[in-house]
């Protein structure tokens, strides 16, 4: 069991850049989730893939920022011209296709905006 | 909406001493409810979990929780905690979506900090 994976597990941007996080989840599993961790909080719900498809997406993801799931494998999560307040934790979680499933966690991107 | 409140943000306790981390949420069906631990700069691992059925449930760890719907209360318990158990410990609880899949609606955390 490799578990999820992502990838970096930090950047450093410059404010205005685009950046580009990979995650990786378990292979059987058709959920892939999207969350973001700032420093003291818990997770937020950002948004969810059922195979290819993209199902729901928090009025936290601005338009700044784009999720993919291309072959219902990896997900890449994309903010473009960040902004300091994109400074977080992005976490992806993956789950199997079953009513009441778990959520497998990666060890999440850290995105430091400077 | 649903919401789920720790009241504790920082808990510090002696090494063998017992623990109850304190968990309420707010949902208006039948609550899914999970806690998770995350060690610094580490994803999160599941300790447990409450769908139905017995409301004292088991995990990993030698932690348990006990759901009380009159309460809205879903606490974490361990009998005596170890050095290993400084982490941060997130309640949350599960909002069904389409195709059965979960949306997670985590706590602010709480913060265990062990004495020797």
């Amino acid at each position: 069991d490799t578990g999820v994976s992502q990838d970096p597990r930090h950047k450093i941007t410059k404010r205005g850049q685009n950046v580009t996080f990979r995650c990786d989840p378990i292979s059987e599993h058709n959920r892939l989730y999207w969350y973001r961790q700032t420093l003291g909080q818990g997770p937020e719900f950002l948004t969810y893939f059922q195979n290819e498809a993209q199902l729901e997406k928090s009025r936290l993801l601005s338009d700044r920022f784009s999720a993919e799931r291309p072959k219902g494998s990896f997900s890449t999560l994309e903010i473009q011209r960040t902004e300091q307040g994109d400074s977080a934790m992005y976490l992806c979680a993956s789950s199997f296709l079953q009513t009441y499933n778990e959520q497998f966690f990666g060890p999440g991107t850290r995105l430091t905006v400077l | 909406a649903q919401s789920v409140t720790q009241p504790d943000i920082h808990i510090t306790v002696s090494e063998g001493a017992s623990l109850e981390l304190r968990c309420n949420y707010s949902y208006g069906a039948t609550p899914y409810l999970f806690w998770y631990v995350q060690s610094p700069g580490q994803g999160l691992q599941l300790l447990l979990k409450y769908f139905s059925g017995d409301t004292l449930v088991q995990g990993i760890k030698g932690f348990e929780a006990e759901f009380k719907r009159s309460q809205s209360s879903f606490n974490l318990r361990k009998p005596s905690v170890h050095w290993s158990d400084a982490a941060e410990y997130f309640c949350a609880v599960g909002n069904l979506r389409r195709q059965g899949a979960q949306k997670l609606v985590f706590g602010q955390g709480t913060r265990l900090t062990i004495n020797p």
